[in-house]
């Protein structure tokens, strides 16, 4: 079963609008992490956000943010005023425990910002 | 500051032959270690990954492998490359949270 998901292929977005991109994850355990990167087209994956489970508050790196939604199992990115430069795939990733910290990755969203 | 390099960038080999990929960390001491492979338009897929030297887990059963001969070094091999082999190889660190990666490599097997 799919443990991350992100349902948006692609998107469109005109430049300085912000935008969200979704994932949802499935886990039964308590303790988790949620990753967000950002892999441009040179291939490098580069690390945007992360938020653990128990973290009270959602978490933010500059124009990134995450919407973290616990009951609904959603960790959504936000990015705001978009710029020419965020057009790239985004992937969302998941650590369970007990896992010697290997994530579990989505799919990805190929985001394209518009001028 | 730590930082990841990866080389070679690009590499095309023909089907049959070895291989052999290296990946170095710089600026941390003993980091965990993953080896991922990207299939064209695709997400990670977990090749590797190693805790320590010497000390090596493998995610899926094929016709790589990986070993960790000192502390920042990683290495991803073949004896003989297939077809399937072509990808786009990436190399990760971790010692806290977070993975960081390197530049990755290019693999075209013809």
């Amino acid at each position: 079963a799919q443990k991350i998901t992100q349902t948006q292929p692609g998107m469109f977005v005109q430049e300085k609008e912000a935008v969200t991109l979704d994932c949802t994850y499935d886990t039964s355990d308590p303790s988790y992490g949620l990753f967000w990167y950002k892999q441009p087209s040179s291939g490098e994956m580069i690390f945007l956000i992360y938020q653990g489970s128990y973290d009270q508050q959602n978490a933010t790196e500059g124009r990134y943010s995450l919407n973290f939604q616990k009951a609904r199992k959603s960790a959504n990115l936000v990015i705001s005023a978009s710029q020419l430069g965020d057009s790239a795939m985004y992937f969302c990733a998941m650590r369970e425990p007990d896992s010697n910290y290997q994530l579990i990755w989505g799919a990805g969203t190929k985001l394209i910002i518009k001028p | 500051s730590q930082t990841i390099h990866q080389w070679p960038a690009t590499l095309v080999q023909p089907v049959g032959s070895p291989l052999s990929l290296e990946c170095t960390v710089e600026g941390t001491s003993n980091p965990n270690l993953y080896w991922y492979r990207q299939a064209a338009g695709r997400g990670l897929q977990l090749l590797f990954y190693s805790v320590g030297i010497g000390q090596i887990s493998s995610e899926v059963p094929q016709n790589l492998s990986a070993s960790r001969p000192q502390d920042r070094q990683f290495i991803l091999s073949s004896k003989k490359l297939l077809l399937s082999d072509s990808g786009f190889y990436l190399c990760a660190w971790r010692v806290t949270e977070t993975q960081y990666f390197g530049p990755g490599t290019r693999l075209l097997v013809l």
